[in-house]
């Protein structure tokens, strides 16, 4: 049973571009949560995915959307990319939203992102 | 405004030896607290968790103490082996108006190092 899976593993961008990261949920998961996580840092939650819907946004920008497809997977998207953007993307999965955080979210080994 | 704190960046332990790792916290409407462990290229992987109406939750290996009163709390691992060289991460959910609970608040991690 495959985990979480992130593409791709490393990416490298140039200020103003955009980026779409992608990322497939562990089987039998519904909802998708993405995280930022700066060099030294904690992962910081970005928004949630539910039913196809953003269901919650940390504090980002709106530079930061997303998408979630009827097979559950999810895009994370990046416009206007600032030098400060430059992080690992975390994607993580668990099932149902009423639950949330107190079920066991599955984490994926990220996307490294890095902006010139 | 840092919700949840780590204040030990890193922690060296002899392997056999017991590792304490801290946390600290804020909120005193905290009711569930998560330990998180990162190896590097791979996300985190959830360890062991801690309601707030217990003072203490046991895992094997694995012992999370909370004293609700200092709000803190500690994950303690005894007896330290090296697979347990790894950033851990002390974590809380993340409350939203309303009453829900979305993603997870996390420190800034403690990376901890078994030296044999």
């Amino acid at each position: 049973d495959a985990g979480v899976t992130q593409s791709p593993t490393h990416l490298i961008k140039t200020r103003g571009q955009q980026v779409t990261l992608r990322c497939s949920p562990k089987s039998g998961h519904d909802t998708v949560s993405w995280y930022q996580q700066a060099l030294g840092q904690g992962p910081q939650f970005i928004f949630q995915y539910y039913e196809e819907e953003e269901r919650q946004r940390g504090n980002f920008p709106d530079r930061f959307s997303g998408h979630q497809f009827p097979n559950y997977s999810s895009e994370l998207n990046v416009n206007a990319l600032l030098l400060g953007d430059s992080a690992l993307y975390l994607c993580a999965s668990s099932y149902g939203l009423a639950g949330g955080p107190y079920n066991e979210q599955f984490f994926g080994p990220g996307t490294r992102l890095t902006v010139l | 405004d840092q919700q949840v704190k780590q204040n030990s960046p890193s922690l060296s332990v002899q392997e056999g030896r017991i590792s304490i790792l801290n946390c600290d916290y804020t909120n005193s409407m905290f009711d569930y607290f998560l330990w998180y462990k990162k190896y590097p290229a791979e996300g985190p992987t959830f360890l062991i968790s801690i309601s707030s109406i217990k003072d203490k939750n046991e895992d094997g290996r694995f012992t999370v103490f909370l004293n609700k009163s200092a709000k803190h709390l500690s994950l303690h691992i005894v007896p330290s082996q090296p697979g347990d060289s790894a950033v851990y991460f002390c974590a809380v959910p993340r409350m939203y108006s309303g009453g829900g609970a979305d993603g997870l608040t996390f420190g800034k991690g403690t990376h901890l190092i078994i030296q044999p």
